[in-house]
Protein backbone atom coordinates (compact mmCIF):
# COMPACT_ATOMS: atom_id res chain seq x y z
CA UNK A 1 0.00 0.00 0.00
CA UNK A 2 1.14 3.22 -0.48
CA UNK A 3 1.72 6.46 1.57
CA UNK A 4 3.02 9.75 2.27
CA UNK A 5 5.16 11.41 4.75
CA UNK A 6 4.80 15.62 4.74
CA UNK A 7 7.70 16.26 7.45
CA UNK A 8 7.12 19.44 8.66
CA UNK A 9 3.81 20.02 10.34
CA UNK A 10 4.24 24.20 10.47
CA UNK A 11 6.57 26.65 8.63
CA UNK A 12 6.37 30.37 8.99
CA UNK A 13 7.50 32.09 5.92
CA UNK A 14 7.84 35.98 5.34
CA UNK A 15 5.48 37.38 2.91
CA UNK A 16 7.55 37.57 -0.52
CA UNK A 17 10.17 34.57 0.71
CA UNK A 18 10.31 31.79 -1.14
CA UNK A 19 8.49 28.23 -0.16
CA UNK A 20 9.40 25.16 -0.45
CA UNK A 21 6.92 21.82 1.21
CA UNK A 22 8.40 18.42 1.55
CA UNK A 23 6.61 15.27 0.54
CA UNK A 24 7.96 12.17 0.48
CA UNK A 25 5.64 8.66 -1.23
CA UNK A 26 6.42 5.15 -0.54
CA UNK A 27 5.07 3.44 -3.45
CA UNK A 28 5.93 0.36 -5.50
CA UNK A 29 5.74 1.74 -9.07
CA UNK A 30 5.75 4.97 -10.55
CA UNK A 31 2.76 6.65 -8.58
CA UNK A 32 0.06 9.94 -9.41
CA UNK A 33 1.00 12.80 -7.11
CA UNK A 34 -0.82 15.77 -6.27
CA UNK A 35 -0.80 18.64 -4.36
CA UNK A 36 -3.57 20.00 -2.44
CA UNK A 37 -4.65 23.37 -0.46
CA UNK A 38 -7.43 23.36 1.84
CA UNK A 39 -8.54 26.99 3.30
CA UNK A 40 -10.50 26.91 6.62
CA UNK A 41 -13.64 25.77 6.33
CA UNK A 42 -13.12 24.87 2.93
CA UNK A 43 -13.06 21.90 0.33
CA UNK A 44 -9.52 20.45 -1.20
CA UNK A 45 -8.74 22.64 -4.39
CA UNK A 46 -6.20 20.54 -6.71
CA UNK A 47 -2.58 22.84 -6.95
CA UNK A 48 -1.09 20.54 -9.65
CA UNK A 49 -0.76 16.75 -10.25
CA UNK A 50 2.27 14.85 -12.03
CA UNK A 51 0.90 11.74 -14.13
CA UNK A 52 3.98 10.91 -16.32
CA UNK A 53 6.54 12.94 -18.43
CA UNK A 54 8.62 15.75 -17.43
CA UNK A 55 9.03 16.07 -14.08
CA UNK A 56 9.05 19.91 -13.26
CA UNK A 57 5.24 20.24 -13.06
CA UNK A 58 3.78 23.87 -12.65
CA UNK A 59 -0.18 24.66 -11.01
CA UNK A 60 -1.95 27.65 -10.50
CA UNK A 61 -1.20 30.60 -8.04
CA UNK A 62 2.72 30.24 -9.16
CA UNK A 63 3.21 26.66 -7.28
CA UNK A 64 5.64 24.31 -9.03
CA UNK A 65 6.51 21.12 -7.80
CA UNK A 66 9.43 18.62 -8.92
CA UNK A 67 9.30 15.10 -9.34
CA UNK A 68 12.37 12.90 -8.34
CA UNK A 69 12.07 9.33 -8.02
CA UNK A 70 15.26 8.35 -6.75
CA UNK A 71 14.62 10.30 -3.91
CA UNK A 72 10.82 9.89 -3.50
CA UNK A 73 9.85 12.93 -3.33
CA UNK A 74 7.75 15.60 -4.55
CA UNK A 75 7.83 18.71 -3.24
CA UNK A 76 6.18 21.91 -3.43
CA UNK A 77 7.61 25.16 -4.27
CA UNK A 78 6.68 28.74 -5.03
CA UNK A 79 9.31 31.45 -5.38
CA UNK A 80 7.47 34.55 -3.87
CA UNK A 81 4.39 34.05 -1.44
CA UNK A 82 1.45 35.67 -0.58
CA UNK A 83 -0.10 36.46 2.85
CA UNK A 84 -3.34 34.88 0.88
CA UNK A 85 -0.87 31.47 0.48
CA UNK A 86 -1.75 30.89 4.13
CA UNK A 87 -3.13 27.21 3.83
CA UNK A 88 -2.95 23.91 4.93
CA UNK A 89 -1.40 21.97 1.96
CA UNK A 90 -1.74 18.35 1.50
CA UNK A 91 0.40 15.96 -0.67
CA UNK A 92 -1.22 12.69 -1.95
CA UNK A 93 -0.49 9.89 -3.97
CA UNK A 94 -2.80 7.72 -6.13
CA UNK A 95 -1.96 4.17 -7.15
CA UNK A 96 -2.22 3.17 -10.85
CA UNK A 97 -5.27 1.39 -11.71
CA UNK A 98 -6.97 4.34 -8.95
CA UNK A 99 -7.26 1.33 -6.25
CA UNK A 100 -7.88 2.12 -3.19
CA UNK A 101 -8.48 5.86 -3.68
CA UNK A 102 -5.93 8.79 -2.81
CA UNK A 103 -3.40 8.69 0.15
CA UNK A 104 -2.67 11.87 1.60
CA UNK A 105 -0.12 13.11 3.97
CA UNK A 106 -1.29 14.97 7.16
CA UNK A 107 -0.88 18.03 5.93
CA UNK A 108 1.46 20.79 6.35
CA UNK A 109 -0.06 24.14 7.80
CA UNK A 110 1.45 26.90 6.05
CA UNK A 111 1.47 30.34 8.18
CA UNK A 112 2.91 33.51 6.55
CA UNK A 113 4.12 36.30 8.43
CA UNK A 114 3.83 40.03 7.16
CA UNK B 1 -20.07 24.15 -14.39
CA UNK B 2 -20.56 24.13 -10.85
CA UNK B 3 -18.91 22.95 -8.98
CA UNK B 4 -19.42 19.76 -6.54
CA UNK B 5 -21.92 20.08 -3.82
CA UNK B 6 -22.73 18.83 -0.05
CA UNK B 7 -25.72 19.03 1.75
CA UNK B 8 -25.86 19.40 4.68
CA UNK B 9 -23.04 22.00 5.48
CA UNK B 10 -23.35 21.15 9.07
CA UNK B 11 -24.92 18.73 10.92
CA UNK B 12 -25.14 18.08 14.92
CA UNK B 13 -26.29 14.14 15.89
CA UNK B 14 -26.46 12.12 19.29
CA UNK B 15 -24.51 8.90 20.02
CA UNK B 16 -26.37 6.28 18.31
CA UNK B 17 -28.49 8.11 15.49
CA UNK B 18 -27.90 7.36 11.81
CA UNK B 19 -27.14 10.14 9.71
CA UNK B 20 -27.07 10.41 5.64
CA UNK B 21 -25.10 13.23 3.55
CA UNK B 22 -25.55 13.71 0.13
CA UNK B 23 -23.07 14.74 -2.60
CA UNK B 24 -23.67 16.23 -6.57
CA UNK B 25 -20.64 15.99 -8.53
CA UNK B 26 -19.69 17.97 -11.25
CA UNK B 27 -22.23 17.69 -13.82
CA UNK B 28 -20.76 15.33 -16.58
CA UNK B 29 -19.03 13.29 -13.73
CA UNK B 30 -20.13 9.98 -13.40
CA UNK B 31 -16.95 8.72 -10.27
CA UNK B 32 -17.68 10.12 -6.33
CA UNK B 33 -15.28 9.40 -4.13
CA UNK B 34 -16.13 10.01 -0.15
CA UNK B 35 -13.36 11.06 2.03
CA UNK B 36 -13.25 11.62 5.97
CA UNK B 37 -11.13 14.41 7.61
CA UNK B 38 -10.28 14.45 11.28
CA UNK B 39 -7.26 16.25 13.24
CA UNK B 40 -5.98 12.74 14.23
CA UNK B 41 -6.19 10.71 11.14
CA UNK B 42 -6.27 12.90 8.87
CA UNK B 43 -7.16 12.52 5.49
CA UNK B 44 -9.11 8.86 4.54
CA UNK B 45 -10.56 7.36 1.57
CA UNK B 46 -14.10 6.03 2.71
CA UNK B 47 -14.85 4.66 -1.15
CA UNK B 48 -15.66 5.10 -4.41
CA UNK B 49 -19.03 4.72 -6.37
CA UNK B 50 -18.66 4.74 -10.57
CA UNK B 51 -21.86 3.59 -12.70
CA UNK B 52 -23.90 3.16 -9.59
CA UNK B 53 -21.36 0.61 -7.89
CA UNK B 54 -18.76 0.83 -5.41
CA UNK B 55 -15.36 -0.08 -6.82
CA UNK B 56 -13.13 0.87 -3.63
CA UNK B 57 -13.34 0.93 -0.41
CA UNK B 58 -11.13 1.94 2.62
CA UNK B 59 -10.24 0.45 5.76
CA UNK B 60 -14.07 1.89 7.72
CA UNK B 61 -16.12 -0.26 9.83
CA UNK B 62 -19.20 -1.41 7.87
CA UNK B 63 -21.33 1.13 9.66
CA UNK B 64 -20.33 2.96 7.19
CA UNK B 65 -22.06 2.71 3.45
CA UNK B 66 -22.69 4.80 0.43
CA UNK B 67 -24.46 4.58 -2.54
CA UNK B 68 -24.67 6.17 -6.03
CA UNK B 69 -27.63 7.06 -8.20
CA UNK B 70 -28.38 6.77 -12.00
CA UNK B 71 -27.88 10.87 -11.67
CA UNK B 72 -24.34 10.09 -10.67
CA UNK B 73 -25.24 11.96 -6.90
CA UNK B 74 -24.09 10.13 -4.30
CA UNK B 75 -25.35 9.36 -0.32
CA UNK B 76 -23.30 8.04 2.30
CA UNK B 77 -25.01 6.77 5.69
CA UNK B 78 -23.22 6.28 9.21
CA UNK B 79 -25.34 3.93 11.10
CA UNK B 80 -25.33 3.80 15.21
CA UNK B 81 -23.07 7.03 14.86
CA UNK B 82 -19.83 7.63 17.35
CA UNK B 83 -18.58 10.03 19.09
CA UNK B 84 -15.62 9.12 16.84
CA UNK B 85 -17.24 9.68 13.77
CA UNK B 86 -17.01 13.54 14.34
CA UNK B 87 -15.49 15.16 11.13
CA UNK B 88 -15.73 16.58 7.99
CA UNK B 89 -16.41 14.19 4.74
CA UNK B 90 -15.55 15.47 2.03
CA UNK B 91 -16.94 14.61 -1.40
CA UNK B 92 -14.69 14.41 -4.73
CA UNK B 93 -16.02 13.46 -8.24
CA UNK B 94 -14.27 12.68 -11.42
CA UNK B 95 -14.97 12.65 -14.91
CA UNK B 96 -14.92 8.39 -15.20
CA UNK B 97 -12.94 5.76 -14.75
CA UNK B 98 -9.99 5.01 -17.20
CA UNK B 99 -8.33 1.55 -16.49
CA UNK B 100 -4.37 2.60 -15.54
CA UNK B 101 -5.20 6.09 -15.49
CA UNK B 102 -6.24 7.84 -12.50
CA UNK B 103 -8.60 10.97 -13.27
CA UNK B 104 -7.55 14.05 -10.99
CA UNK B 105 -10.50 15.09 -7.86
CA UNK B 106 -12.46 17.79 -7.42
CA UNK B 107 -14.00 18.29 -3.72
CA UNK B 108 -16.65 19.67 -2.47
CA UNK B 109 -16.93 21.63 0.57
CA UNK B 110 -17.73 18.63 2.71
CA UNK B 111 -19.81 18.13 5.33
CA UNK B 112 -18.77 18.28 9.02
CA UNK B 113 -20.97 16.16 11.06
CA UNK B 114 -20.34 16.79 15.05
CA UNK B 115 -21.58 13.65 16.90
CA UNK B 116 -22.57 14.56 20.73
Amino acid sequence: AQSVTQPDIHITVSEGASLELRCNYSYGATPYLFWYVQSPGQGLQLLLKYFSGDTLVQGIKGFEAEFKRSQSSFNLRKPSVHWSDAAEYFCAVGARGGADGLTFGKGTHLIIQP
Amino acid sequence: KAGVTQTPRYLIKTRGQQVTLSCSPISGHRSVSWYQQTPGQGLQFLFEYFSETQRNKGNFPGRFSGRQFSNSRSEMNVSTLELGDSALYLCASSPHRTSGHYNEQFFGPGTRLTVL
